[in-house]
């Protein structure tokens, strides 16, 4: 069965400092992972997604992530943050190699302080 | 993309009552699904709705608590029956759009059963 652990329920940093969200998975099978943000009242979006290409994806918003399977995990890094940035994120990975049927994890709420 | 169409936005309900729950799509789809998400806890997936059959449910999930239906390819519903204060969460439809593999979230329900 797959699982995803999101460390961290709520991660707070300054504008203009690094973020990153931190994302282990366990899969029996080559996963693909997601990344979705949510903004308040608003549907979560799609960041990015690894299905087994490059190792460094590259999404929306500046935002990026790296699979590392040797430590399972898919954390998502911004360079430098934006007020904007500030909503909940949700690592996901898929189960039975779909891209459509997946599991949460539990989200992370970014704040970004001025 | 996919744009999604969510009704309610947000509702209050007595316990003992149902509540259908409508997604509507500006496209056809061949996939949609229904997520829950209750407090504090990561995106749990209903159901997949399929046209013109039953839906298939996830473990946990029955049809008798939470029917659903899908008359054509670019509707569905779903109705939380019975409602206990344990069923208050929010409601996400999501479609899987196959020509950018990208899976969609609608806005979400934000259901409270008092």
């Amino acid at each position: 069965a797959q699982s995803v652990t999101q460390l961290g329920s709520h991660v707070s940093v300054s504008e203009g400092a690094l973020v990153l969200l931190r994302c282990n998975y366990s899969s029996s099978v080559p996963p693909y992972l997601f990344w979705y943000v949510q903004y308040p009242n608003q549907g979560l979006q799609l960041l990015l997604k690894y299905t087994s290409a490059a190792t460094l994806v590259k999404g929306i918003n500046g935002f990026e992530a790296e699979f590392k399977k040797s430590e399972t995990s898919f954390h998502l890094t911004k360079p430098s943050a934006h007020m904007s940035d500030a909503a909940e994120y949700f690592c996901a990975v898929s189960r039975g190699g779909s891209n459509y049927k997946l599991t949460f994890g539990k989200g992370t709420l970014l704040t970004v302080n001025p | 993309s996919a744009v999604i169409s969510q009704k309610p936005s947000r509702d209050i309900c007595q316990r003992g009552t149902s509540l259908t729950i409508q997604c509507q799509v500006d496209s056809q789809v061949t996939m949609m699904f229904w997520y829950r998400q209750q407090p504090g806890q990561s995106l749990t997936l209903i159901a997949t709705a399929n046209q013109g059959s039953e839906a298939t449910y996830e473990s946990g999930f029955v049809i008798d608590k939470f029917p659903i239906s899908r008359p054509n390819l670019t509707f569905s519903t779903l109705t939380v029956s019975n409602m206990s204060p344990e069923d208050s969460s929010i409601y996400l439809c999501s479609v899987w759009a196959a020509n950018n593999e990208k899976l969609f979230f609608g806005s979400g329900t934000q259901l409270s059963v008092l």
